[in-house]
């Protein structure tokens, strides 16, 4: 069964700092999802990596994705207040029936001046 | 477009009762899952549906049961309610097939009292 663990589970940053975040998962798959919850808020799509190698950039935001090390990564460049939330990974197992997102239990981040 | 509804947004009940919340995706799209979130498990997966059938489901009891209408349109249903089921509970839809991102609902947020 697939699990994907994200760590730490929070994470003060001091704005204007640069901080990488990491979420592993256990099994093969290669389609990995990135999302933004804010307090009491739904979630927001904000990456889909389809493929190995896969980068995406958005604002001060850019994911990546290693399927190999079955890892992927959310660096964050000169963090600022609008960057506190709770970020999920999810990745995807297509295995039949059972196909299905499976997330990590998130990562808050709480941005500092 | 319009985006994934939920209704309704707000639900206190009173343990025993049953309860029933529904769930609109995006136009086009086929498959609705259901997830319930907590501060001490994060999200879980509940079930999902595709063209009317129930495809996947997590690990939940018989108590929580859902169905989805040829117009996609899903709901679940918990009978007999438990303090322990108070939660966020979140409906994503997708388009099917092969593309797997999910959009989220704003969430039904259920208390028992």
């Amino acid at each position: 069964e697939l699990k994907v663990e994200q760590n730490p589970l929070f994470l003060s940053m001091q704005e204007g700092k640069n901080y990488t975040i990491y979420c592993n998962y256990s099994t093969t798959s290669d389609r990995l999802y990135w999302y933004r919850q804010d307090p009491g808020k739904s979630l927001e799509s904000l990456f889909v990596l389809l493929s190995n190698g896969a980068v995406k950039q958005e604002g001060r935001l850019m994911a990546s994705l290693d399927t190999k090390a079955r890892l992927s990564t959310l660096h964050i460049t000169a963090a600022v207040h609008d960057l506190s939330a709770t970020y999920f990974c999810a990745a995807f197992s297509f295995t039949g029936a059972n196909s299905k997102l499976t997330f990590g239990k998130g990562i808050t981040l709480s941005v500092r001046p | 477009k319009a985006g994934v509804t939920q209704t309704p947004r707000y639900l206190i009940k009173t343990r025993g009762q049953q309860v029933t919340l529904s769930c609109s995706p995006i136009s086009g799209h086929r498959s609705v899952s259901w997830y319930q979130q907590t501060p001490g498990q994060g999200l879980q997966f509940l079930f999902e549906y595709f063209s009317e059938t129930q495809r996947n489901k997590g690990n939940f009891p018989g108590r929580f049961s859902g169905r989805q209408f040829s117009n996609s349109r899903s709901e679940m249903n918990v009978s007999t309610l438990e303090l322990g089921d108070s939660a966020l509970y979140l409906c994503a839809s997708t388009r099917g097939g092969t593309d797997t991102e999910a959009f989220f609902g704003q969430g039904t947020r259920l208390t028992v009292v």
